[in-house]
């Protein structure tokens, strides 16, 4: 079945600390990831995109990992600040089908 | 280059009542989308359309939801007769076409319209 999970369901961290959320998927066959932020009352907005080619890739503070062994990717976040406060959204697209395959969220706080 | 617009962002209504929401995509996206987002969950697919024809509605309760893009443009979604459980907020969201020219697959949402029923 293709599926998308993501852990932690929530996280609260203080101001300045460093996090990383995890997504895993089932997903096959696989063609891309996408992590979205989502602050609270507006749309999903793309942070970054991961191919099956790419391990690493940093957009800012925020670093993504694909791992596509495993079927597994990490967001990082540094330095954390307010207004990271928000649901990050992990979205593995399904190659041939062009279906898009959401995970939960994880809703992430960040205290000052 | 303005984004996807939609309207109302706010909706009360009481149940068996019936409500309707507006979509206008990213000038020259042909696909747009409409999702579920119950509260605290990713969001869900309601319907999805490429140009004016539907591409996918397996998961629209077509018993009350009804969706139409007309011209292949704009859109509206429409739920009659609601019930409380479609409380939720509706995101619009467009893309280029799938699999095509520039496309990653990247979604371009609206900002939702919130809809508690009562």
């Amino acid at each position: 079945k293709n599926q998308v999970e993501q852990s932690p369901q929530s996280l609260i961290i203080l101001e300045g600390k460093n996090c990383t959320l995890q997504c895993n998927y089932t997903v096959s066959p696989f063609s891309n990831l996408r992590w979205y932020k989502q602050d609270t009352g507006r749309g999903p907005v793309s942070l970054t995109i991961m191919t099956f080619s790419e391990n690493t890739k940093s957009n800012g503070r925020y670093t993504a990992t694909l791992d596509a062994d495993t079927k597994q990717s990490s967001l990082h976040i540094t330095a954390s600040q307010l207004s990271d406060s928000a649901s990050y959204i992990c979205v593995v697209r399904r190659g041939g089908y062009n279906k898009l395959i959401f995970g939960a969220g994880t809703r992430l706080a960040v205290h000052p | 280059e303005a984004g996807v617009a939609q309207s109302p962002r706010y909706k009360i209504i009481e149940k068996r009542q019936s409500v309707a929401f507006w979509c206008n995509p990213i000038s020259g996206h042909a696909t747009l989308y409409w999702y579920q987002q119950i509260l605290g969950q990713g969001p869900k697919l309601l319907i999805q359309f490429q140009n004016n024809g539907v591409v996918d509605d397996s998961q629209l309760p077509k018993d009350r939801f009804s969706a139409e893009r007309l011209k292949g443009v704009d859109s509206t979604l429409k739920i009659q007769p609601a019930k409380l459980e479609d409380s939720a907020v509706y995101l619009c969201a467009s893309s280029l076409v799938p699999g095509q020219g520039e496309d990653t697959g990247e979604l371009f949402f609206g900002e939702g319209s919130r809809l508690t029923v009562l």
